[in-house]
């Protein structure tokens, strides 16, 4: 199928670590992208992973992908409260382009 | 640099009416996305641009959805009739050939 998973729903206090996990379908997909949506806005890029690479670290982001099981992760250190989103794994499957988003997984951090 | 900018950001229409939104991407950016955004899931192509020339619309629905990028620049997406269940967020993206993708901060639509 087409479909890319997500967990719904994690909630975390401040100052804890945060890990979004995606299951994805297409073990051709060339790059896999974490993206951070907030309330009334679009969707803003946070960081990528080139399938040939297991991890990638930004600052206060981790991404860890397992090509074997088609898993992605995004572990988020010190979790802030303006960390607060909906973020979304997405899967770019061919050279044109074209993302597969999964649903959704809405942060919350409670103070 | 500017980001992608869409306009109107709101849009309330009553259902079997029309509507256009309007893209303008981030200067130099070749490819531009359209994606429809029902309100608790992720994003869904609708139809892609490369220049002024389709490269996929297989997920538009062509019997009320039509978009055109005539100049290779700004794009216009359009919808008539409107029917209730085109309720949504329309998202435009654009990309330096099929490299990431930047979002613009949508137009929702509310069609009663």
């Amino acid at each position: 199928g087409e479909d890319v998973e997500q967990s719904l729903f994690l909630s975390v206090r401040e100052g804890d670590s945060s890990v979004i996990n995606c299951t994805y379908t297409d073990s051709s997909s060339t790059y896999l992208y974490w993206y951070k949506q907030e309330p009334g806005a679009g969707l803003q890029l946070l960081t990528y992973i080139f399938s040939n690479m297991d991890m990638k670290q930004d600052q206060r982001l981790t991404v860890l992908l397992n090509k074997k099981d088609k898993h992605l992760s995004l572990r988020i250190a010190d979790t802030q409260t303006g960390d607060s989103a909906i973020y979304f794994c997405a899967e770019k499957r061919d050279n044109t382009g074209k993302l597969i988003f999964g649903q959704g997984t809405t942060l919350q951090v409670k103070p | 640099e500017a980001g992608v900018a869409q306009s109107p950001r709101y849009k309330i229409i009553e259902k079997r009416q029309s509507v256009a939104f309007w893209c303008n991407p981030i200067s130099g950016h070749a490819t531009l996305y359209w994606y429809q955004q029902i309100l608790g899931q992720g994003p869904k192509l609708l139809i892609q641009f490369q220049n002024n020339g389709v490269v996929d619309d297989s997920q538009l629905p062509k019997d009320r959805f039509s978009a055109e990028r005539l100049k290779g620049v700004d794009s216009t997406l359009k919808i008539q009739p409107a029917k209730l269940e085109d309720s949504a967020v329309y998202l435009c993206a654009s990309a330096v050939g099929g490299d990431t993708q930047y979002f613009g901060p949508g137009t929702r639509l509310t069609v009663l």
